[in-house]
This record gives C-alpha cells, structure tokens and sequence, in this order.
C-alpha cells in the first residue's frame, strides 16, 4: 500500500526550529517528486516546497531561506528543516507525492497533481 | 493570496448537480496547465478527486467530473449525496511564479 506518515510536529517559539519527516512505504521517494503543502487553521492549502527526483529543489517565497527540503534514500523519507519559525508558519504540514506520468494513458502531463497525501502534521509557532 | 479563484462556497439538495468553478490565468491554467482537485473531508487530509482536468483516478466515483476551457476549470458532482460534504480544491502550475497553485477552495453543503 502507497502511505505516508508525518511526524515531528509541536509547539515551537517564534524564531525557533523544527524538523518534520514524512516516511513513505509503497514506493521509492527518490525517483519521485515529493512536495510538502501546508494549511493554516481554517485556511486553504498552500504549496510549500518540492524536492525532486534529481535532487533539485524549490520553495514558496514565504519559506525561501529559512526552510530546507531534503530525503535521505536509505530510510525512504524526506524531511524538512524549518528556521526562524514565524507565527504565520503555524499551520497543519502535510507531505505529498507529486505525480507527472498518467500510468493510465501511458504519458506525461504538463504539471503534477499530488496523491497520495499523509495524514499530516500540526505546527504551532507561539509564544 | 492565491491566484486561482474558487466560490467560497456552493450548496445543493441530495440528488442534485453542483458545479464548482476555478479561474486563473494565462500563466496558470490558461497556458495550457493541467487542473487537479482535491477533495477534503472535515479533519482530514486532501484527497485526490480529478487529476489531468478530467480523469478520475481508481476508487473515484462518476458521479464527480472535471473541465477545462480557456483560463478556467469547473469540477461538477451530480447525485449530490450528504458524504460529499466537504472542502474542495483546484490546482495547477504557475509559469511566472515558478511553482503549484492551489485554488481558494469550495465548501460544499448538501441541504
């Protein structure tokens, strides 16, 4: 079964740090795109950053600098540090697999959707 | 601020048909970006509904169909029924921001 577990989220003082995992099963993170997407309480959904399967990166101009995307292959999970924590950060995190190749009709599309998603992972920035 | 517009919120009787429309632009869903939705059940997490603007992966029901035309996509979701009682999200590709867009999402009530 495709799944992903987030994990490592919590209250974290504005300026402070937090790392968050998201472990996969059912399937390789490093020959996949893997996004993080956030959603701050009673919010829409916003794209976070993307790590993809050449290892290149890429983030939204609110995190740019102060969040870092990562994977390590060998335990399958992609992470994500995040620095100089702000109270806007706070938001419910989920990790998502970004999908550009319709197994379905045997091609590529022009941009990705993302599915599966985990279940996600609550921050809260907050003195 | 998000650049795809969705109707706050759109509301139906069971067995009815509801249509959610999300706008952009010609750097997004006008430049020939595909439109994905998502479907979110109170407290959890985003599920995928339609990706490629009108396939519906494995386990999705028919009654849930996708267009688009121009700068705009609509999702529609005949034989409204109480369980799809939800928050509902577009998404696409921005060219000039460099990254996914998510619509301003749709509550959707059945009566």
């Amino acid at each position: 079964e495709v799944q992903l577990v987030e994990s490592g989220g919590g209250l974290v003082q504005p300026g402070g740090s937090l790392r968050l995992s998201c472990a996969a099963s059912g399937f390789t993170v490093s020959t996949n795109y893997m996004s993080w997407v956030r959603q701050a309480p009673g919010k829409g959904l916003e794209w976070v950053s993307v790590i993809y399967s050449s290892g290149n990166t890429n983030y939204a101009d609110s995190v740019k600098g102060r969040f870092t995307i990562s994977r390590d292959n060998s335990k399958n999970t992609v992470y994500v540090q995040m620095n100089s924590l702000r109270v806007e950060d706070t938001a419910v995190y989920y990790c998502a697999r970004e999908q550009i190749y319709d197994y379905v009709w045997g091609s590529y599309r022009p941009n990705g959707w993302f599915d599966p998603w985990g279940q996600g992972t609550l921050v809260t920035v907050s003195s | 601020q998000s650049v795809l517009t969705q109707p706050p919120s759109v509301s139906g009787a069971p067995g009815q048909r509801v249509t959610i429309s999300c706008t952009g632009s010609s750097s997004n869903i006008g430049a020939t970006y595909d439109v994905h939705w998502y479907q979110q059940l109170p407290g959890t997490a985003p599920k995928l509904l339609i990706y490629g603007n009108s396939n519906r992966p494995s386990g999705v029901p028919d009654r849930f169909s996708g267009s688009k035309s121009g700068t705009s996509a609509s999702l529609a979701i005949t034989g409204l029924q109480a369980e799809d009682e939800a928050d509902y999200y577009c998404q696409s590709y921005d060219n000039s921001l460099s990254k996914s867009v998510f619509g301003t999402g749709t509550k959707v009530t059945v009566l």
